[in-house]
């Protein structure tokens, strides 16, 4: 059964960093793209983040560049999101999905890790 | 940036109707377009992929159609659990992106 588990959520003073984790399980980790979506309260889905299966590429939507890295470690199975210079618009839910299937949809989600940016 | 427009942003209907969201990229995404349901408190679901391909284990009355900028997800015999939000995501560019949103309520 696959199965991601977000962790390192949490309160952060605007300014501030944090670095969050998705740990997969019952899948080939190795194999498969990994992608950050958030959610902010009240509002709709919106994509963060994706990295390759290899860890050699990486992408971000224009929000977040330069602010936040992605990357991932296979023998460890778990990707991770690296959030510095943190603002209150970045108070969201973040939710780790495995990229797999034919035309590249988000198969699979965690339950998500709660961000609130406040002072 | 491909951008995706959903419509509309809310709809109320009655068990047993049959309802329609439409999807529309800025730029031609071929059939790279997905359907995702979110009901309150969980993480979104995958219903439809590549455009018109049933994910495993969601009911038949899900379905979904088009190619290039136009998708429609529709849902026949509206069942109660299906009151909930529905998204779509293009996933032809490399930066993927979601639609607004559609939130499905009882009437």
């Amino acid at each position: 059964e696959v199965q991601l588990v977000e962790s390192g959520g949490g309160l952060v003073q605007p300014g501030g960093s944090l670095r969050l984790s998705c740990a997969a399980s019952g899948f080939t980790f190795s194999s498969n793209w990994m992608h950050w979506v958030r959610q902010g309260p009240g509002k709709g889905l919106e994509w963060v983040s994706r990295i390759s299966n290899d860890g050699s590429a990486t992408y971000y939507a224009d929000s977040v560049k330069g602010r936040i890295t992605i990357s991932r470690d296979n023998a460890k199975n778990t990707v991770h999101l690296q959030m510095n210079s943190l603002r209150v618009e970045d108070t969201a839910i973040y939710y780790c999905a495995r990229e797999g299937g034919r035309g590249y949809p988000l198969d699979y989600w965690g339950q998500g890790t709660l961000v609130t940016v406040s002072s | 940036d491909i951008q995706m427009t959903q419509s509309p942003s809310s709809l109320s209907a009655s068990v047993g109707d049959r309802v329609t969201i439409t999807c529309r990229a800025s730029q031609s995404i071929k059939t790279y377009l997905s359907w995702y349901q979110q009901k309150p408190g969980k993480a979104p679901k995958l219903l439809i992929y590549a455009a018109s391909s049933l994910q495993s284990g969601v009911p038949s009355r899900f379905s979904g159609s088009g190619s290039g900028t136009d998708f429609t997800l529709t849902i026949t015999n509206i069942q109660p659990e299906d009151f909930a939000s529905y998204y779509c995501q293009q996933s032809y560019g490399v930066l993927y992106g979601f639609g607004q949103g559609t939130k499905l309520e009882i009437k």
